[in-house]
């Protein structure tokens, strides 16, 4: 069975600061990996998606995610934090190949940026 | 483009009463996912639709659970006999025909709270 771990509940970062929040994840094959950010009161919202190729993926609003084979993990990363990044943050992973795939979502992790 | 859109935005029933949650994915769109948030829970999985394949029920918690989708479009999503445990955001999403496991485009929800 596939899963997502997001370690952290919540990160706290300063504004201007680089932040990182984490994913890890577990599936038999080649993953299909993305982040969606949810901020208040509003539904999720696409950032990035990693499927083959160049292990630096560019998102949405700054955001990039380097996919890590060995270490089996998906990390999200802005250079410098803004306020209005606070939002919940979910990693989720499926299964590269052919037909339907079911896509796991990890827990979410708060990230809250501090002016 | 309009997005996914869900109604009703909030419901609010008393135990045992049955509900019907719609949910109109955006138009061309093949995949339609419900999952369900919980309060410090990630999302779960409850159904995928996808054409005129046979859904993927695997996600749903119980019998009190079902999901239709008529014409290939709009889905209803129906608790029957609600209970306590019941109450959470229900969020509907949809995918482009194309590869099958691809990026969501999800609905605002609709909160459901089971008094």
């Amino acid at each position: 069975a596939q899963s997502v771990a997001q370690p952290e509940d919540q990160v706290n970062v300063a504004e201007g600061n680089p932040l990182t929040v984490k994913c890890t994840y577990s599936v038999s094959g080649n993953p299909y990996l993305f982040w969606y950010v949810q901020y208040p009161n509003r539904g999720l919202q696409f950032l990035l998606k990693y499927i083959t190729g160049d292990n630096l993926v560019k998102g949405s609003y700054g955001f990039e995610a380097e996919f890590n084979k060995s270490q089996t993990s998906f990390h999200l990363k802005k250079p410098s934090a803004l306020v209005s990044d606070s939002a919940l943050y979910f990693c989720a992973v499926s299964l590269l190949g052919g037909g339907y795939q079911k896509v796991t979502f990890g827990t979410g992790t708060k990230l809250q940026v501090i002016p | 483009g309009a997005g996914v859109s869900q109604s009703p935005s909030n419901k609010v029933t008393e135990k045992g009463k049955d509900v019907e949650l719609r949910c109109d994915p955006i138009s061309g769109h093949t995949a339609l996912y419900w999952y369900r948030q919980s309060l410090g829970q990630g999302l779960e999985f409850l159904i995928y639709f996808q054409g005129n394949s046979a859904p993927d029920k695997s996600g749903l918690p119980s019998d009190r659970f079902s999901a239709e989708r008529t014409g290939g479009s709009v889905s209803t999503l129906t608790i029957q006999r609600t209970q306590q445990e019941d109450s959470a955001v229900y969020l509907c999403a949809s995918s482009p025909p194309g590869q099958s496991t691809d990026t969501q485009y999800f609905g605002p929800g609709t909160r459901l709270t089971v008094l």
